[in-house]
């Protein structure tokens, strides 16, 4: 299996300010995905992130708020931008394996006040 | 559009004891992915176990099993010898192989178990 880092694991953040997440795999992927878990709830794909291409968005989740950068195959980033309280999530990295098993990375818990 | 079904948002067992975890989820698809993730206090998603919908044959994975029934639409995961260490939440979760890897989860069941 895969090895996923996040960074940072846990922010605390200002509202009208931005955060990136960093997500580091240890071997070279074509697909990474960002995935919102809110408080109690399950989790929700924000994108598909593809090296050499622009992030494939899913419904109700927009570049502008969450510009993702790939720069290569063992890295991404995830960018919040103009936090708001509603905001506050852990936010996931993922991989997909081999036989479509995916791998999570730990989750970065943002809380914006 | 996929769903997944999880009617029980919480569960409890004895230490040692047998759980079952219900989950149904509803496609059109003939090929597809379920998956059981387990996600503890510390948040991290981990893989429990995987089934292939071509696949007859029900999944395990040490105490881990699955009961698939896919004219039911039905993917329940058995835990058996129940440990303290399988308190967490479990989400089921399926993936259409043509969506490029989108999992669609289930709203979760929160798994006790008690010493």
């Amino acid at each position: 299996s895969a090895v996923i880092s996040q960074k940072p694991s846990r922010d605390i953040c200002q509202r009208g300010t931005s955060l990136t997440i960093q997500c580091q795999v240890d071997s070279q992927v074509t697909m990474m995905f960002w995935y919102r878990q809110q408080p109690g709830q399950s989790l929700t794909l924000i994108a598909t992130a593809n090296q050499g291409s622009e992030a494939t968005y899913e419904s109700g989740f927009v570049i502008d708020k969450f510009p993702i950068s790939r720069p290569n195959l063992t890295f991404s980033t995830l960018t919040v931008s103009n936090m708001s309280p509603e905001d506050s999530s852990i936010y996931l990295c993922s991989v997909v394996w081999q036989s479509y098993e995916q791998y999570f990375g730990p989750g970065t818990r943002l809380t914006v006040t | 559009a996929q769903t997944v079904t999880q009617s029980q948002p919480e569960m409890s067992v004895q230490e040692a004891e047998t759980v079952t975890l219900s989950c149904t989820y509803d496609t059109s698809e003939n090929n597809y992915y379920l998956f059981w993730y387990k996600q503890p206090p510390s948040r991290q998603m981990i893989l429990v176990i995987r089934q292939e919908a071509y696949k007859q044959q029900n999944a395990t994975e040490n105490r881990f099993s699955v009961n698939f029934q896919k004219a039911a639409k039905s993917f329940s995961l058995k835990i058996s010898d129940s440990q303290l260490g399988d308190t967490a939440m479990y989400f089921c979760a399926f993936m259409n192989p043509g969506s490029q890897g989108n999992l669609i989860f289930g709203k979760g069941t929160k798994l006790s178990v008690k010493p």
